[in-house]
């Protein structure tokens, strides 16, 4: 699975977008990009996923650029629940065997909205 | 629907103890996964389970077994605890068809 590069850390103010960045260059054509967060003390929840198309569902948009090799997570109006640790994990959703769904975690983008 | 359901939730072991972490999902997933977590530090695959009678390395499997007898269970043991599983662990279900993860609360594990 290609390698992910995040921030380590982003602020935000309350009620503005937050806008995440994720560099993944060396992703190869049959890998998609996953996001998940991580709230204080929880198990990770998945946020969104796509392959070239951006994305978006109740939660957030994914906007991956045309060269596949960045993507940006958006939260439209960010609150103080968004403040979470912010994954992005690239890879082939069609592994087969025993690679399926083998999930690699970074270090992540720790997400501080403030009021 | 439960979802991911880890029992239990703190634990506090001493050295060279065994014990066995308990994951359940009522989601009929074929892959179910063990994941550590340090502080300040990402997840950690362990072991994961494509399917019953199906087990496979992670990243950090030593010391710990795993064995998948049914779909809905995906325990995880400790043969003889030390101060380094000190940890969070995360348990975690997904279908095939639909390749999106749903994680447990976690355990939260001591080892003195």
């Amino acid at each position: 699975d290609a390698k992910t590069t995040q921030p380590p850390s982003m602020d935000c103010a309350e009620g503005r977008a937050a806008n995440l960045p994720c560099n993944h260059s060396t992703i190869s054509g049959n890998e998609y990009v996953y996001w998940y967060r991580q709230i204080h003390s929880q198990g990770p929840q998945y946020i969104i996923h796509g392959l070239k198309n951006n994305e978006t569902n109740e939660m957030a948009s994914l906007i991956i650029t045309e060269d596949r090799k960045s993507s940006t997570l958006i939260l439209p109006h960010a609150t103080l629940r968004d403040t979470a640790v912010y994954y992005c994990i690239v890879r082939d959703s069609n592994a087969g065997g025993t690679s399926y769904g083998k999930l690699t975690f970074g270090q992540g983008t720790i997400l501080t909205v403030h009021p | 629907n439960a979802g991911v359901t880890q029992t239990p939730k703190f634990q506090v072991l001493k050295t060279g103890q065994s014990m066995t972490l308990q994951c359940a999902q009522d989601m009929n997933h074929e892959y179910m996964s063990w994941y550590r977590q340090d502080p300040g530090m990402g997840l950690r695959l362990i072991h994961y389970s494509v399917g019953a009678g199906i087990t496979d390395q992670g990243e950090v499997p030593n010391g710990y077994n795993v064995s998948r007898s049914t779909t809905e269970d995906f325990p995880l043991r400790l043969l003889s605890a030390a101060p380094s599983q000190t940890s969070v662990y995360f348990c975690a279900s997904s279908s095939l068809s639909k390749n999106i993860q749903y994680f447990g609360a976690g355990t939260r594990l001591s080892v003195l």
